[in-house]
This record gives structure tokens, C-alpha cells and sequence, in this order.
């Protein structure tokens, strides 16, 4: 099974300042077709999670702007560029490069 | 409105069974792959398994291989897991999903179904 690496697994974040998550996956993620089959996703409190990008780098729709994900093969990384309050929750990167999905194990943002 | 509506969660004995199901709407059910996706309480997210439009391909996470079995009945727009040998460790809440097939990710989730195993 390939194995997701999240860090830091804790982020406290001023509001207005940036913030950035980073996924690792055991295996390259990186398909022949050219995608990364690496999304992330945000669980609010008392809430599912809802999916932020998909194939690493694109946002899904009603998502803001301020939410961006790049990287390739491995390594990736969610940023916020200006985190506002809704923004506390934990974000999960999850695989599906292969049939056996894998999620990260969650980095909690917490407004300072 | 895509809507995904879990039920079935309940209080069970260690070695017991209990039959979840999901109710789906708000979009053509048979043209998506559904999932099961569980979280323990305070932990993170765990994918439980996947199923195929017409119920063709199944697949599992290790841990319940041979346990659970992942079903569908698409004149009835619903989804099932029937869980077996239920242990601690299965205590969670059960999402169920739909998987975007172009995206290949999770793009809806339900409210989740609480499955508590305890004596």
C-alpha cells in the first residue's frame, strides 16, 4: 500500500498570514496520463470532509482561490495564502493512484 | 441536489454483524463508482472500500478483506456494507462517498452512520 506523510500534523496560523501543509507519498503518484492522483481534502468541526483540489493542483468548484496545491511524483504541497477563521479544520491528502485509496493522517489548523 | 444518506449505524457486540446503507440522490447513480470511507473517534480518515457502477469490481482495505462486503442495488439508487466479525477497531463513523470518475477523488460525502462495537 503506498503510504501518505502529512507535516506538520499541527498549524497554528495568524489570521491573514499564509499557511502551507505538506504530503508525501511512499510511491510516486505521477500516472502515464500525465496527472498526479494526490487530492486534498478540508474537515471542518462537526462536519464530512469536503474536497478541496484534485490531481494535486486543481481546485474543485466553490473552492476559493486562496487555496492552491502544486507538486509532482511524491512530494506535495497545500497552501493558503491568506488563512481566514473557516479555514480551522484538518486537511487530509489522499492517494488513488491505486485501487487501494490511502489518506495522509491529517494536519489540524487552528487559528492562533 | 446531490444527496447522500446514511443509516444503519448502531451499538454491536464484538463478533457481531450489522448491514449499513446509503441512500443516494440527485444524480444518476449507476454512472458512479460509491465508496466507504470511516473515521475512528478523534482519528483521521480511513478509506473501507470501493465498488464499480454495475457492481463488477470490489475493492477493500486490508483490515476488513473477508469481513466486509461493499454492494449496490442501482434500481434502488443504494449502497451497502455488511459488516461481519465486527471488533473494537471498526468502531467509527461510515461515510459513504461518490467518486468522481473523472477526478478519480471523493467529490460528495454523506453525513455518516455511527457504528459503535462494544460489550
Amino acid at each position: 500500500d503506498i503510504v501518505m506523510t502529512q507535516s506538520p500534523l499541527s498549524l497554528p496560523v495568524t489570521p491573514g498570514e499564509p499557511a502551507s501543509i505538506s504530503c508525501r507519498s511512499s510511491q510516486s503518484l505521477l500516472y502515464s496520463n500525465g496527472y498526479n492522483y494526490l487530492h486534498w481534502y478540508l474537515q471542518k468541526p462537526g462536519q464530512s470532509p469536503q474536497l478541496l483540489i484534485y490531481f494535486g493542483s486543481n481546485r474543485a468548484p466553490g473552492v476559493p482561490d486562496r487555496f492552491s496545491g502544486s507538486g509532482s511524483g511524491t512530494d506535495f504541497t497545500l497552501k493558503i495564502n491568506r488563512v481566514v477563521a473557516e479555514d480551522v479544520g484538518v486537511y487530509y491528502c489522499m492517494q488513488s493512484l491505486q485501487s487501494l485509496y490511502t489518506f495522509g493522517q491529517g494536519t489540524k489548523l487552528e487559528i492562533k | 441536489e446531490v444527496q447522500l444518506v446514511e443509516s444503519g449505524g448502531d451499538l454491536v457486540q464484538p463478533g457481531g454483524s450489522l448491514r449499513l446503507s446509503c441512500a443516494a440522490s440527485g444524480f444518476s447513480f449507476s454512472s458512479y463508482w460509491m465508496s466507504w470511507v470511516r473515521q475512528a473517534p478523534g482519528k483521521g480518515l480511513e478509506w473501507v472500500a470501493n465498488i464499480k457502477k454495475d457492481g463488477s469490481e470490489k475493492y477493500y482495505v486490508g483490515s476488513v478483506q473477508g469481513r466486509f462486503t461493499i454492494s449496490r442495488d442501482n434500481a434502488k439508487n443504494s449502497l451497502h456494507l455488511q459488516m461481519n466479525s465486527l471488533g473494537a477497531e471498526d468502531t467509527a463513523v461510515y461515510y459513504c462517498a461518490r467518486l468522481n470518475s473523472e477526478w478519480v477523488s471523493f467529490d460528495y460525502l454523506g453525513h455518516g452512520t455511527l457504528v459503535t462495537v462494544s460489550s
